[in-house]
């Protein structure tokens, strides 16, 4: 199974700031990565699918890039409503593995 | 609107089974595959298995190979998840999320687009 390891597992930042969140993969996974935002409670929520794709109606602070085995997510300008943990997850041969999770708070 | 729609909080031993079901509205379920993602308290998701609502086919989780089935009764829009032997560690939060596919020159790709609110399973003696 292709492992995902993202980091940090937990952050803390200023409303305002850039954040940053990176996930690698143990093997090539080419574009085959999408990012989910999870709320205490709540199912996760698509934010990024294939790497760098924003999803319908999902504010444009929030971006992906990345390919082969090398990610990052972004949210450009951190809001108190981005409190979140962020998981990366990819898709090879149609099974998934997701990252760890980044927990994002303010500060 | 497209919505999934799960059965409610199970309690159950160890040992015995547990079934869930995941109801879809708002599209063409037999379009679509279905995942199945756990979540144990405080853990990271963890993708169970899919099924094609359209053919039926299914793909599980190496981890989970010979204790979780997949099922889907097309004329209910339903899929289910049935999951054996269960131990304490199988205490989780179980989602269904539809699969969705799209494509470029070159390559598929698929996402989970719309995720069902979560079935609660706790396992305790």
């Amino acid at each position: 199974d292709i492992q995902m390891t993202q980091s940090p597992s937990s952050l803390s930042a200023s409303v305002g700031d850039r954040v940053t969140i990176t996930c690698q993969a143990s093997q090539d996974i080419s574009n085959y990565l999408n990012w989910y935002q999870q709320k205490p409670g709540k199912a996760p929520k698509l934010l990024i699918y294939d790497a760098s794709n924003l999803e319908t109606g999902v504010p444009s602070r929030f971006s992906g890039s990345g390919s082969g085995t090398d990610f990052t997510f972004t949210i450009s300008s951190l809001q108190p409503e981005d409190i979140a943990t962020y998981y990366c997850q990819q898709y090879d041969n149609l099974a998934l593995t997701f990252g760890g999770g980044t927990k994002v708070e303010i500060k | 609107q497209v919505q999934l729609v799960q059965s409610g909080a199970e309690v159950k031993k160890p040992g015995a089974s547990v079934k869930v079901s995941c109801k879809a509205s708002g599209y063409t379920f037999t379009s679509y595959a279905m995942h199945w993602v756990r979540q144990a308290p405080g853990q990271r998701l963890e993708w169970m298995g899919w099924i094609n609502a359209g053919n039926g086919n299914t793909k599980y989780s190496q981890k989970f190979q010979g204790r979780v089935t997949i099922t889907r009764d097309t004329s209910a829009s339903t899929a289910y998840m049935e999951l054996s032997s269960l131990r304490s560690e199988d205490t989780a939060v179980y989602y269904c999320a539809r699969r969705q596919v799209g494509a470029t020159r070159y390559y598929y790709y698929y996402y989970m687009d719309v995720w069902g609110k979560g079935t609660t399973v706790t396992v305790s003696s």
